[in-house]
């Protein structure tokens, strides 16, 4: 089993829908979270970290619940340009510190 | 602000060649991580090293090293190139270490062929 798990894609979404993409983590001694994005042959860019009392920025809003080990992203209106893949991350400082990467999420979001 | 700048872009090696890449950090940030992501597959943490020191490594063998410079730029080198070693390899820089938020370079394009 993967430390970060994500929901296998691709995601196929009309302009101005709302999507959620959900992510599983093994390791309770998990500390930081983030969600980054990853343009096709790009490198990933942040897109926002996760608080533990939930975060908001604009059309995106992550959730963390750390007793269930779950983090997820929401996207609301979704816009062509959010058409990417989404990569949830989690670092912990546990036997040297890590940054697992999730595989990602695809996301096509069609006009 | 410059961004984390990796070179080459993109590199043609041969099976059995070494590979040597290059990575500057932003400035500021003494953290550089180094990861592999090959085609279709998500990204596969190779090293990690903070104020010129190995901190820790993935699951790799010992072909893939690096080391980092006073001046905090890194070097991934891959020894004995394998076909499956081709990948987009992806340098990544953060303020000191562990949970900092990491900043991602454009990374290089090996091709071993």
């Amino acid at each position: 089993r993967k430390e970060v798990e994500q929901d296998p894609g691709p995601f196929n979404v009309p302009e101005g829908a709302t999507v959620a993409f959900n992510c599983t983590y093994s390791n309770s001694a998990s500390q930081s979270f983030f969600w980054y994005r990853q343009d096709c042959r790009k490198e990933p860019k942040l897109l926002m970290s996760v608080y533990s009392s939930g975060n908001e920025d604009g059309r995106f809003t992550a959730q963390l619940n750390r007793a269930s080990q779950y983090i997820s992203l929401l996207i609301r209106d979704s816009k062509l340009s959010d058409s990417a893949t989404y990569l949830c991350v989690v670092a912990r400082n546990t036997g040297g510190f890590k940054t697992i990467f999730g595989a990602g999420t695809r996301l096509f979001v069609k006009a | 602000e410059a961004g984390v700048t990796q070179s080459p872009t993109h590199l043609i090696k041969t099976r059995g060649q070494q590979a040597t890449l290059r990575c500057s950090p932003i400035s500021g940030h003494t953290s550089v991580y180094w990861y592999q992501q090959a085609l279709g597959l998500g990204l596969q943490f190779l090293l990690w090293y903070d104020e010129g020191e190995e901190r820790n490594r993935g699951n790799f063998p010992p072909r893939f090293s690096g080391r980092q410079f006073p001046n905090y730029s890194s070097e991934l080198n891959v020894n004995a190139l394998e076909l499956e070693d081709s990948a987009l390899y992806l340098c990544a820089s953060s303020r000191g270490q562990g949970m900092e938020t990491q900043y991602f370079g454009p990374g290089t394009r090996l091709l071993v062929l």
